[in-house]
């Protein structure tokens, strides 16, 4: 099952436009982690944020986490064809090692 | 070596059919991860091993059974499957930095399966 939900379920901008996502999840976290998904390959980690951080950056991507709404936002910003992919999040559920993913976000970009 | 290798990237096998997916990581990670997914939709944890055992079945039925020969290797053993198991199996690993504080998972390209 899920932990997490993602909206927009589906994206499309033109390029250098900044893309936003969005991630809901249900119980406490230690962390949060976003991966990218190119279509039928494997995921890549892009960043982890632990649950005391607020905002982390790493080049054009910027987390945030909330956790008193549960919830983490990922933008990306000046946007270019090669970041059309599926984006995750993705939280450890509970004292286990159990790395849930939520339902994901298809970014379209177009140059 | 940052690479997860998995083979063969693409199967197909029939009902009756015994067959295996394999997965290798060469960076001292101590924890491997089975996953599933189908398309358009999340990967689905299956499996997870820590240091060689099975910590994590997350009920997955008994057609799949996991084997972790060795802290670089993982297989997932094939037998009796149904089409409905067409999906992409996806190999991961991370450093086993233990219980509800699991890091970064490095993923594999996956192995495509087809069940006719």
């Amino acid at each position: 099952s899920q932990q997490g939900e993602e909206d927009p379920q589906a994206l499309s901008i033109q390029e250098g436009e900044n893309a936003t996502m969005n991630c809901s999840y249900k119980t406490s976290i230690n962390n949060l982690q976003w991966y990218r998904q190119n279509s039928g390959r494997g995921l890549v980690h892009l960043i982890l944020i632990r649950s005391n951080e607020r905002e982390k950056h790493s080049g054009r991507l910027r987390v945030t986490l909330d956790t008193s709404k549960k919830s983490s936002s990922l933008l990306i910003t000046a946007s270019r064809a090669a970041d059309t992919a599926s984006y995750f999040c993705a939280t450890v559920r509970g004292a286990t090692n159990k790395l849930i993913f939520g339902t994901g976000t298809l970014l379209a970009v177009q140059p | 070596d940052t690479e997860v290798t998995q083979t063969p990237k693409h199967l197909v096998m029939g009902m009756t059919n015994k067959k295996s997916l394999k997965c290798e990581q060469h960076m001292g990670h101590r924890a491997m991860y089975w996953y599933k997914q189908k398309a358009k939709k999340p990967p689905e944890l299956m499996f997870v091993y820590s240091y060689e055992k099975l910590s994590i079945n997350e009920s997955v039925p008994s057609r799949f059974s996991p084997e972790c020969p060795n802290s670089s290797l993982l297989n997932l053993h094939l037998h009796a499957l149904q089409p409905e198991d067409s999906a992409l199996y996806l190999c991961a690993s991370s450093q086993d930095l233990g219980n509800a504080n699991t890091g970064e998972l490095f993923f594999g390209e996956g192995s495509r399966l087809t069940v006719l």
